[in-house]
């Protein structure tokens, strides 16, 4: 499974647009990019996952390089209902696998 | 629909005591994951059913750890003479497997605490 590196925190204010840069250089070719949101006492929770290129949903958009060995999340205009830590992975889909979960990007948002 | 439900959703118990925490996955799907979380840390991958495949055990950090699903539904982790380290957060995940890019649905976890 490809390792994922990410910023440990990152700090914005309301309005801003957030960008989680994630690192995978050895992602294989049937990983998918993967992300996911944890609120404090839940769990985590799908935003957006992508191939190539960019994929945009009400949430988020996920931006990824022809080359693919590294991905961005970008979080449009972020309240402070955005305070979360977002995850990054990269994931072999529809076979058996065991996602790997890093410490995440922990993302605070001030007022 | 029903997501993941995971009970219960705090457990506090005294050293060596036995604990079962449950899962009841998302109907119809046939992957199930276990993972641990301790306070400010990423996931701990536990264990790992498909179907009706061997598990995979290979997270489990001691043999005070087992669990089991039965009727490739609903799981149940036992942690046997639970120890302070246990304490944690225990997360269930399902996922449709062969369903291609098919994400992990969460519970909301039980929060254990050994005392």
């Amino acid at each position: 499974l490809a390792k994922t590196t990410q910023p440990i925190s990152m700090d914005s204010y309301e309005g801003q647009e957030v960008n989680i840069t994630c690192s995978h250089n050895n992602i294989a070719t049937n990983d998918y990019i993967t992300w996911y949101q944890q609120f404090p006492s839940q769990g985590p929770r799908f935003i957006i996952q992508g191939y190539k290129t960019k994929v945009t949903n009400e949430v988020a958009s996920l931006f990824i390089p022809a080359d693919r060995k590294s991905s961005t999340l970008s979080l449009p205009r972020v309240s402070l209902s955005d305070t979360a830590v977002y995850y990054c992975l990269a994931l072999l889909s529809g076979g058996s696998y065991i996602p790997t979960f890093g410490r995440g990007t922990s993302l605070i948002v001030h007022p | 629909g029903a997501g993941v439900s995971q009970s219960p959703s705090n457990k506090v118990t005294e050293k060596g005591k036995d604990v079962e925490l449950r899962c009841d996955p998302i109907s119809g799907h046939t992957a199930l994951y276990w993972y641990r979380q301790s306070l400010g840390q990423g996931l701990e991958f536990l264990i790992y059913f498909q179907g009706n495949s061997a598990p995979d055990k290979s997270g489990l950090p001691s043999d005070r750890f087992s669990a089991e699903r039965t009727g490739g539904s609903v799981s149940t982790l036992t942690i046997q003479r639970t120890q302070q380290e246990d304490s944690a957060v225990y997360l269930c995940a399902s996922r449709a497997r062969g369903v291609i890019d098919s994400p992990l649905h969460f519970g909301n976890g039980t929060r254990l605490t050994v005392t």
